[in-house]
């Protein structure tokens, strides 16, 4: 596709189901990010996959949280036992190599726990 | 770790005159890249404008300008003539040129944002 792609769009989740949300990047990028967005604040980071190179996994907020990457294409990022604090907008971008590229970002996912 | 803050949680302009968000960041780097990013009610987040560290001369996109103060670690975005079509938040962010001296990747960090709406 053209853009960033993240499915599905909206989830409502009941607390202590697992979910799994998806990005699939810009062909060819070779970074893609996780930010979460809780409603009206900032973008906190999540995690950040660079081409082959391990992830950076520091912003993930507890062992509840994982992301993979598979062929240096789609990511899926996995909540476990979701608690209602995760009810959020989580969204995924992927840029080109070089700091100065344009990070191109997907419409996002809205978590609810209920 | 790097920050960025952005101090106007909201702001105001009237239609067609001129409105600055202001954006301040904290790093040891002396290479580096500063954004601002809109988000529209829709959710997308779009690139407004980027600047290099490196670069004296501040970025313009149009009716979009940044005044880069690189001594005071400030980034303000100058919106002029404010169209309906510009009420958004806006985010500046910051990363690093490669994985940083603390050794972390080359994340984008942002700032809370700025509730910007312009007024008929």
């Amino acid at each position: 596709g053209a853009g960033v792609s993240q499915s599905p769009s909206n989830k409502v989740t009941e607390k202590g189901k697992d979910v799994e949300l998806r990005c699939d990047p810009i062909s060819g990028h070779t970074a893609l990010y996780w930010y979460r967005q809780s409603l009206g604040q900032g973008l906190e980071f999540l995690i950040y996959f660079q081409g082959n190179s391990a992830p950076d996994k520091s912003g993930l907020p507890s062992d509840r949280f994982s992301a993979e990457r598979t062929g240096g294409s789609v990511s899926t990022l996995t909540i476990q036992r979701t608690q209602q604090e995760d009810s959020a907008v989580y969204l995924c971008a992927s840029s080109a190599r070089g700091g100065n590229t344009e990070a191109f970002f997907g419409q996002g996912t809205r978590l609810t726990v209920v | 770790a790097q920050t960025v803050t952005q101090s106007q949680p909201e702001m105001s302009v009237q239609e067609a005159e001129t409105v600055t968000l202001s954006c301040t960041y904290d790093t040891s780097e002396s290479d580096y890249y500063l954004f601002w990013y809109k988000q529209p009610p829709s959710r997308q987040m779009i690139l407004v404008i980027r600047q290099e560290a490196y670069k004296q001369q501040n970025a313009t996109e149009n009716r979009f300008s940044v005044n880069f103060q690189k001594a005071a670690k400030s980034f303000s975005l100058k919106i002029s003539d404010s169209q309906l079509g510009d009420a958004a938040m806006y985010f500046c962010a910051y990363r690093s040129p490669r994985g940083g001296s603390s050794g972390s990747a080359r994340q984008l960090t942002f700032g809370s944002g700025t509730q910007l709406t312009v007024l008929p």
